[in-house]
């Protein structure tokens, strides 16, 4: 498998356009998760589907942010308009979740964003 | 205070030298995950453990739930183990991970 997939790996955009990221989850996962990580900040979950469908959404920082699962294999992380303060480095990650059991948790190689 | 600490922060050794960096945690939890992020690089998962022990060439992980505590220790270190190590927590309900603040090692050769 060729891993967790992330398009474009650089976007640079100025304030006030649409920006679109895209993920592939590997293939047979079932959670995947949007993250952003900030030198002030860290890592922070911003949402996270379950078999496509969104069951935490607290960490989207407010209405700007949007996400989309709409089949298993495709995710996207949507920011309209984009602001300054939204330049990170945003991952996403994949994983099997069985119940309580989690395996094959993987990160992608993340899209560094940075809205001048 | 936060849910997870690590500790150092930062840390710096000579090649050769045993390192140790801990994790302290707040909540139950299911499981415990060690991750490693180069440099501008990705983030990659090193372990994902929710008791006892578990090792992979130079690295070990270490779990007590009772105590709340995880240690990741690297044995032999050498420079390209410079990284950040961030520990982080699945809660015991739900899938998501809740972070430490990372551990800076520069491994001097």
């Amino acid at each position: 498998d060729a891993g967790v997939i992330q398009s474009p790996r650089h976007e640079v955009t100025e304030m006030g356009q649409e920006v679109t990221l895209r993920c592939k989850p590997i293939s047979g996962h079932n959670s995947l998760f949007w993250y952003r990580q900030t030198m002030m900040r860290g890592l922070e979950l911003l949402i996270y589907f379950n078999n496509n469908v969104p069951i935490d959404d607290s960490g989207m920082p407010e209405d700007r942010f949007s996400a989309k699962m709409p089949n298993a294999s495709f995710s996207t992380l949507k920011i309209q308009p984009s602001e300054p303060r939204d330049s990170a480095v945003y991952f996403c990650a994949s994983s099997l979740a069985m119940g309580a059991r989690i395996s094959g948790y993987t990160f992608g190689s993340g899209t560094r964003l940075t809205v001048v | 205070k936060n849910e997870v600490e690590q500790s150092p922060q930062n840390l710096t050794a000579q090649e050769g030298e045993f390192i140790t960096i801990n994790c302290s945690y707040s909540v139950g939890i299911s499981a415990l995950h060690w991750l490693q992020q180069h440099p501008g690089g990705g983030i990659v998962s090193l372990f994902m453990l929710s008791s006892g022990k578990k090792k992979h060439g130079r690295l070990i992980a270490t779990i007590n739930i009772q105590e709340k505590h995880s240690s990741l220790h690297i044995t032999a270190s050498h420079p390209r183990d410079s990284a950040v190590y961030i520990c982080a927590v699945f809660r015991a309900a739900g899938n998501k991970l809740t972070f430490g603040g990372g551990t800076r090692v520069l491994v001097k050769p």
